[in-house]
């Protein structure tokens, strides 16, 4: 299937730092999704982009849909220690809702007070 | 506003029992999902229903069957459960090609 490649796997930093992670493709994406995982919970959606070259904030947290349609990166900034989880990057293929979104792997970030 | 709704949380099976786990959402969302996370393997998809009715096989459907009787019913069973299904599940849904919504997942141990 479909791949997405999240990168970094894994994050440690320290309270304050500012954080980039990011996804990239061989194939186009239409929308890209940024979902973060609290421990022991569901998904929940952070930022959402419909758009190449789009650039969105939520808070401290900034997101750009990737001109080539193939990539996405998300920030964040001033990182606190609420911001722990696992962040994943999701993308669709094409506007139908009948093709499933891909999902990268995840980012665990762990912040150090 | 319940959202998507995941039955039961927590489940312990011995090896080739069978068990459904029901997925619940009242936000009236024409896709459903099912989907497993594993350590490191991120959310993989299971099997995923596009109406009432319909079902579709996802990328790790062996072992698994799926129900879409209902519209705001999707159901995921194993029929002979093994170790291997030891695993986090996940349900989601959706109205379109955008957000998805996901349960607070159903954690699942296979002795």
């Amino acid at each position: 299937g479909q791949q997405l490649n999240q990168s970094p796997q894994s994050m440690f930093i320290q309270e304050g730092e500012d954080v980039s992670m990011n996804c990239t493709s061989s194939s186009i994406f239409n929308t890209w999704l940024w979902y973060k995982q609290d421990p022991g919970e569901g998904p929940v959606l952070l930022i959402a982009l419909y758009k190449a070259g789009e650039l969105t904030s939520n808070g401290r947290l900034t997101a750009q849909f990737g001109i080539t349609r193939k990539d996405s990166f998300l920030n964040i900034s001033a990182s606190i220690p609420s911001d722990v989880g696992i962040y994943f990057c999701a993308g669709q293929m094409g506007n139908s809702g009948n093709t499933p979104l891909v999902f990268g792997k995840g980012t665990r970030l762990s912040v150090i007070a | 506003n319940a959202g998507v709704t995941q039955t039961p949380k927590f489940r312990v099976l011995k090896t080739g029992q069978s068990m459904t786990l029901l997925c619940a959402q009242d936000m009236n969302h024409e896709y459903m999902y099912w989907y497993r996370q594993d350590p490191g393997m991120g959310l993989r998809l299971i099997h995923y229903s596009v109406g009432e009715g319909t079902t579709a096989k996802g990328e790790v459907p062996d072992g698994y069957n799926v129900s879409r009787l209902k519209k705001q019913n999707f159901l995921l069973g194993l029929e002979s459960a093994a170790p291997s299904q030891t695993s986090v599940y996940f349900c989601a849904s959706r109205t379109g090609p955008g957000e998805l919504f996901f349960g607070e997942g159903s954690r699942l141990t296979v002795l």
